[in-house]
């Protein structure tokens, strides 16, 4: 099953505007990781935010986590052509062994 | 530092074939994971391994798939007989840590089946 829910399911913007994403889960986690997938490659790991940290910074991304709503979100600043591709959040539950469950995905277009 | 590497990248074949695929993670990673990405969904775990032993393989369709790790090192996904629903990209990542610490997964490009 998939813990994480993404929202929208796309989004579309204009280059230079900025693009927020949004996931929900239901159970309790350790920890909860961002990953973008261009097409036809493997996911590229973006940023990791931890339960006990509720903002994280990386460049021209901001994460944010709150744990008593169970929902993180994306944000991607100045963004650019290059960002065009699918997000995923990943959820890693309390206590395992760094089991992470996938949400299905946002598809990001960035329009030059 | 190398990334994981995975071979073949595509691989078609009919149904009811056999098909595997190789997966070499980061040097020193400890922890190797085998998930299977339908299109348009996540990728879902299939098993887990910590060095050589198999920690999670709850989701591992065991009729028609097996997995392992000789050595804590390479590892081989294996499909016996394919199906239809099959048809989907085969992911390896690898982790340096074992148990629960906090720690990133590296994925690999991927092998893209397609069974007709």
């Amino acid at each position: 099953s998939q813990q994480g829910e993404e929202d929208p399911q796309a989004l579309s913007i204009q280059e230079g505007e900025n693009a927020t994403m949004n996931c929900s889960y239901k159970t309790s986690i350790n920890n909860l990781q961002w990953y973008r997938q261009n097409s036809g490659r493997g996911l590229v790991h973006l940023i990791l935010i931890r339960s006990n940290e509720r903002e994280k910074h990386s460049g021209r991304l901001r994460v944010t986590l709150d744990t008593s709503k169970k929902s993180s979100s994306l944000l991607i600043t100045a963004s650019r052509a290059a960002d065009t591709a699918s997000y995923f959040c990943a959820t890693d539950p309390t206590g395992a062994n760094s089991k992470l469950t996938f949400g299905k995905g946002i598809t990001l277009s960035v329009r030059p | 530092e190398a990334g994981v590497a995975q071979s073949p990248r595509y691989k078609i074949i009919e149904k009811r074939q056999s098909v595997a695929f190789w997966c070499n993670p980061i040097s020193g990673h400890a922890t190797l994971y085998w998930y299977q990405q339908i299109l348009g969904q996540g990728p879902k775990l299939l098993i887990q391994f910590q060095n050589n032993g198999v920690v999670d393989d709850s989701q591992l369709p065991k009729d028609r798939f097996s997995a392992e790790r000789l050595k804590g090192v390479d590892s081989t996904l294996k499909i016996q007989p394919a199906k239809l629903e099959d048809s989907a990209v085969y992911l390896c990542a690898s982790r340096r840590l074992v148990g629960g610490e906090v720690d990133t997964q590296y994925f690999g490009p991927g092998t893209r089946l397609t069974v007709l």
